[in-house]
């Protein structure tokens, strides 16, 4: 079965840049179709999708984020990852790694808290 | 990229149908089939329930089902059941990037 995990800092001060690194396991990265997907989420808010990556090195981003946001994939170790600059309190947010077929997030890791503060 | 326009909460009886809509534009679900739902319960990821506008993942009852009309797609929870309770958002492809709806909150009576 599927697995996800999310790891990286909890707490950021602004200015920082955010680095989060999502394990997969149980399936390859490197599967045809499927794009990872970084999805976040600020507190008692809604879902935002960030962007995703195919195992290629091809890259979708959302458009307002575009300038500030970088995610990689490294198939040798079944990753991939994300890097968020010029952190703000914004930013704050449980952030999801997810697998994604047709634009349709369908496995998800359990999220990880990042919270910029000063 | 404004998120899709979800009412914030609708509830219902349990064995009632509620009905979730989720409007966009024609340059999101108005354009394509690849909308999908999700269930989120408090403090837990969110769960598929509908993809491709119509079709459930296997182990999603069919009490829930997806359609689309225009710049507009729903979502039906049928025999409401008590476990229903959560907040369901709605998922469209736009081209180069995904976008949500800002998220309905069911409440079952």
């Amino acid at each position: 079965q599927l697995q996800l995990q999310e790891s990286g800092p909890g707490l950021l001060k602004p200015s920082e840049t955010l680095s989060l690194t999502c394990t997969v396991s149980g399936g390859s990265i490197s599967s045809d179709s499927y794009y990872w997907a970084w999805i976040r989420q600020p507190p008692g808010k809604g879902l935002e999708w960030i962007g995703s990556i195919y195992y290629s090195g091809t890259t979708y981003y959302r458009p307002s984020l575009k300038s500030r946001v970088t995610i990689s994939v490294d198939t040798s170790k079944n990753q991939f990852s994300l890097k968020v600059s010029s952190v703000t309190a914004a930013d704050t947010a449980v952030y999801y790694c997810a697998r994604e077929l047709r634009s349709a997030p369908g496995d998800w890791g359990r999220g990880t808290l990042v919270t910029v503060s000063s | 990229q404004s998120a899709l326009t979800q009412p914030r909460s609708v509830s219902g009886s349990p064995g009632q149908s509620v009905t979730i809509s989720c409007t966009g534009t024609s340059t999101d679900v108005g354009r394509y089939i690849y909308v999908s739902w999700y269930q989120q319960h408090p403090g837990k990821a969110p769960k598929l329930m509908i993809y491709e506008v119509t079709k459930r993942p296997s182990g999603v009852p069919d009490r829930f089902s997806g359609s689309k009309s225009g710049n507009t797609a729903s979502l039906t929870i049928s025999g409401l059941q008590g476990d229903d309770e959560a907040d369901y958002y709605c998922c469209s492809h736009a081209g180069t990037y995904v976008i949500f709806g800002g998220g309905t909150k069911v409440t079952v009576l």
